[in-house]
């Protein structure tokens, strides 16, 4: 069966400093990958998406960016983290695009 | 501009009350709305997805039914541990769009 396993949990970082959020899958091959971002109160938004190795789409402008250096393994980064970065970030997984998501536990991440 | 909206925001339930969840969507091209449940503190899990008008899809005490405007969600006899967050989304070209979910909280 498919996991997703993102880590970690619970970061608080100091405004400035790097960030970089890990996201694997196992028990599938070429998966679609995202990052999403919830903030309270609001919709989830849509960071990042990767249909393969090397290949990273943006959705919104900002301080993060995304890399995927192998085929189930997507990783969220920021060289200065904002305190606008502050937020709970989801990665997730679809077999195609346009399916059904799955989730991983997110990371609350604190920045102050 | 394609949009989801989802009714009412917070919902206080009885055990046993049963009640539905409304999700609006205005989205060009629809291919599947999507239904997720979400516990605090930890991602969405998924429920459901529909793809044409008229489709149903059960599970337990939920149902899911779609339109070409909206999309509901029943919860028949609810009990506590149905409390959670209850996303709607939809798929257009490459994205989902999510709305900004409905807080169930069913009281014993």
């Amino acid at each position: 069966s498919q996991t997703i396993h993102q880590w970690p949990a619970t970061l608080v970082q100091p405004v400035g400093s790097p960030l970089s959020l890990e996201c694997t899958v196992e028990g599938t091959s070429n998966p679609n990958l995202y990052w999403y971002r919830q903030a309270a109160g609001r919709g989830l938004q849509l960071l990042f998406y990767s249909v393969g190795i090397g290949q990273i789409s943006s959705e919104v402008p900002q301080n993060l960016s995304a890399s995927r250096p192998q085929d189930r393994q997507f990783i969220l980064s920021s060289k200065k983290l904002l305190l606008s970065d502050s937020g709970f970030y989801l990665c997730a997984w679809s077999v195609q695009i346009n399916e059904k998501l799955f989730f991983g536990s997110g990371t609350q991440l604190s920045v102050l | 501009e394609d949009q989801v909206t989802q009714s009412p925001e917070a919902l206080r339930l009885q055990e046993g009350e049963s009640s539905s969840l409304n999700c609006s969507y205005t989205v060009s091209g629809l291919r599947g709305l999507f239904w997720y449940r979400q516990d605090p503190g930890k991602g969405p899990e998924f429920l459901f997805t529909l793809y044409s008008a008229g489709e149903e899809k059960e599970k337990e005490r939920l149902k899911a039914t779609l339109t070409k405007k909206e999309s509901f969600l029943h919860i028949t006899a609810p009990k506590p541990e149905d409390s959670a967050t209850y996303l709607c989304a939809t798929s257009g070209t490459y994205k989902y769009i999510f709305g900004t979910g409905t807080r169930l909280k069913v009281l014993a």
